[in-house]
């Protein structure tokens, strides 16, 4: 079992549309949590951390649920300039990051 | 601020040959990484430097690879000799803080042919 799995997609959207995607982490140690940005042949971009209580930036939220050892990012009213792919990454307490695969998405116009 | 740089961009060499990669953090930054993507997989965990001296090298997949940070500026990162599976891109990161997330640089895709 991978330490970090995301559903690869693609997920395919209209611009506009809200989508959200799921990261599970199998490690309960871990400690911190965020979500990149990665744009094809680039390197990754944090978008944002991902804290217990929730967060919201802009158009982006994030929140993680510990219990369940699950993180989620939703995209509201999506730009054809969020077609990327996104990477959920998980922090252990060695400063080491692991990530997950990423999830593609591609907003249509 | 300039942000991480590394150097080359590209590398294509053959098996059996010496590469270096270099990879120069955002200036102040103690913590410096090393990561890389093969084909097809996840982004991989190789070593860390705090200033000059290794944190963490679990994720050195063998000993043809060699991270340094003399002085604990830039970093390099020699794979002496280079196999097929090496291929891949090399990202380097810097970070001062955990907290704020890392900044990478744009990667050295390397191709051993």
């Amino acid at each position: 079992r991978k330490e970090v799995e995301q559903d690869p997609g693609p997920f395919n959207v209209p611009e506009g549309a809200t989508v959200a995607f799921n990261c599970t982490y199998s490690n309960s140690a871990s400690q911190s949590f965020f979500w990149y940005r990665q744009d094809c042949r680039k390197e990754p971009k944090l978008l944002m951390s991902v804290y217990s209580s929730g967060n919201e930036d802009g158009r982006f939220t994030a929140q993680l649920n510990r219990a369940s050892q699950y993180i989620s990012l939703l995209i509201r009213d999506s730009k054809l300039s969020d077609s990327a792919t996104y990477l959920c990454v998980v922090e252990t307490g060695r400063r080491a990051l692991t990530f997950g695969s990423g999830t593609r998405l591609q907003v249509q116009p | 601020e300039a942000g991480v740089t590394q150097f080359p961009s590209h590398s294509v060499i053959e098996k059996g040959q010496t590469v270096t990669l270099r990879c120069d953090p955002i200036s102040g930054h103690d913590n410096l990484y090393w990561y890389r993507r093969v084909m097809g997989k996840e982004i991989k965990f190789l070593l860390h430097f705090v200033k000059e001296s290794k944190q963490d090298e679990s994720g050195m997949p063998n000993n043809r690879f060699l991270a340094e940070r003399t002085g604990g500026t830039y970093s390099t990162l020699k794979v002496q000799p280079a196999e097929l599976e090496d291929s891949g891109v090399y990202f380097c990161a810097s970070s001062q803080d955990l907290i704020v997330g890392y900044t990478f640089g744009s990667g050295t895709r390397l191709t051993v042919v």
